[in-house]
């Protein structure tokens, strides 16, 4: 079945570090992906999303590409602030599914920036 | 206005009461969800209904039963709560067709069981 694996955390950086959190995925044919953000007390925000190979979702700062031969959806960000700090999760739909299917969560990268 | 709302976002009951959460969207979607969040933050679908209509139904127990009015709103019901049953429960919509179908996430709501 589909799957997504996420790099285990917590990640923490000092402010205006370089961020990479790992995401890779199981699926057959052409799932959606997403990044999701849930700040402290919150629900989840999109944060940036992607449908097809080479497909580069851009939000805020970060960014992710669809890559399809390693089937990846790494999320970066050049120069991260304290703000930032959150659970970052890569999320899947896959692909031709009915209404109503579900997205398929990693486990979700902490992330704290100190400044 | 907020896109999709739960009511209440905090609920602290005792073992074998029952409880419901509500949830609802003004997105105009047909498909809501709900997902559970537990204490290592991993999130699980638990229900989807489109247009009233069930759809997917995980490995739940049958004390926990979706009810959905109409199609902005999905409550979620819980008979006899158990100390398990503590964790985040987030509702979502989205709208199907042609598309990416992002989901939208209420604030959660935060159960826990004494």
């Amino acid at each position: 079945g589909n799957s997504v694996t996420q790099m285990e955390g917590p990640v923490t950086l000092s402010e205006e570090a370089f961020l990479t959190i790992n995401c890779t995925y199981t699926a057959t044919g052409y799932p959606s992906l997403f990044w999701y953000v849930q700040y402290p007390g919150e629900g989840l925000q999109l944060l940036l999303k992607a449908t097809k190979a080479d497909d580069k979702g851009s939000n805020k700062g970060f960014e992710a590409t669809y890559r399809k031969e390693t089937t990846s959806f790494h999320l970066e960000k050049g120069s991260v602030q304290v703000s930032d700090s959150a659970v970052y999760f890569c999320a899947l739909k896959g692909w031709g599914g009915q209404a109503g299917t579900a997205l398929i969560f990693g486990k979700g990268t902490t992330l704290s920036v100190s400044s | 206005d907020t896109a999709v709302s739960q009511t209440p976002k905090y609920l602290v009951t005792q073992m074998g009461n029952d409880k419901s959460i509500k949830c609802e969207q003004n997105l105009g979607h047909d498909t809501m969800y709900w997902y559970k969040q537990d204490s290592k933050k991993f999130l699980k679908i638990m229900f989807s209904y489109n247009n009233k209509e069930l759809i997917i139904n995980e490995t739940v127990p049958n004390r926990f039963s979706p009810k959905s009015p109409d199609k902005a709103h999905l409550n979620l019901h819980i008979n006899s709560l158990e100390l398990g049953d503590s964790a985040v429960y987030f509702c979502a919509s989205s709208q199907p067709g042609q598309g990416i179908y992002e989901q939208y996430f209420g604030p959660g709501t935060r159960l826990t069981v004494t």
